[in-house]
């Protein structure tokens, strides 16, 4: 079965970096793109940006532009999301899910479990 | 980038109630639209994409229509277990833009 795992909550100061693994599982990787999401404490949902599981492509919302990086390694079916220069409003909830496409449509189908990131000095 | 426009913000209903929520897209995205439900201290979860498709295992009293800038999500009769925040979501060009949620509570 389709699984995504992330990794484990993390503390980091402001200032400091932060890299959130996906890990997963139950289906050809390169063949489903991977968005990246996160939720503010008592917030909304909002899209950070999308790689391609099958080349090179990426997308990144505007406002994370030049502090994040997305990056795949096919061989472990892993993606990850590395967000830079941390600043307290960066707490919340980050969240990766598959994107899969075919004839039926676009979707995000499965998600992992969500990763707290906490940035306090 | 694509505004989503989601109402309403929250709504109360009780079991057995039909429920709509609407969401209104700033420009034509076609067909492209999904629907998540979230529960609180839980990842969302696909209810429907592509305007109408339930996803699997999703129940049948879940359904989606519209097309171009108007989508509406119904629940033709509320049951506990979908108390729950619902998000809109456009997947026809990025940026990927969600609506603002609507919390259904009691």
């Amino acid at each position: 079965q389709v699984q995504l795992v992330q990794s484990e909550a993390e503390m980091k100061k402001p200032g400091a970096s932060v890299k959130v693994s996906c890990k997963t599982s139950g289906y050809i990787f390169s063949s489903e793109s991977i968005n990246w999401v996160r939720q503010a404490p008592g917030q909304g949902l909002e899209w950070m940006g999308w790689s391609s599981g099958y080349n090179d492509n990426k997308e990144y919302a505007e406002k994370f532009q030049g502090r994040l990086t997305m990056t795949t390694d096919t061989s472990t079916s892993t993606a990850y999301m590395e967000l830079m220069n941390l600043r307290s409003d960066d707490t919340a909830i980050y969240y990766c899910a598959r994107e899969r496409v075919n004839t039926d449509g676009l979707r995000n189908d499965f998600w992992g479990q969500g990763t707290p990131v906490t940035v306090s000095s | 980038a694509i505004q989503m426009t989601q109402s309403p913000s929250s709504l109360s209903a009780s079991v057995g109630d039909r429920v709509t929520i609407t969401c209104r897209a700033s420009q034509g995205i076609r067909n492209n639209l999904g629907w998540y439900q979230q529960k609180p201290g839980k990842a969302p979860r696909l209810l429907i994409f592509s305007t109408s498709t339930l996803q699997s295992g999703v129940p049948s009293r879940f359904s989606g229509s519209g097309s171009g800038t108007d989508f509406s999500l119904t629940i033709s009769s509320l049951q506990p277990e979908d108390f729950a925040t619902y998000y809109c979501l456009q997947d026809y060009s990025f940026p990927r833009t969600f609506g603002q949620g609507t919390k259904v509570e009691v």
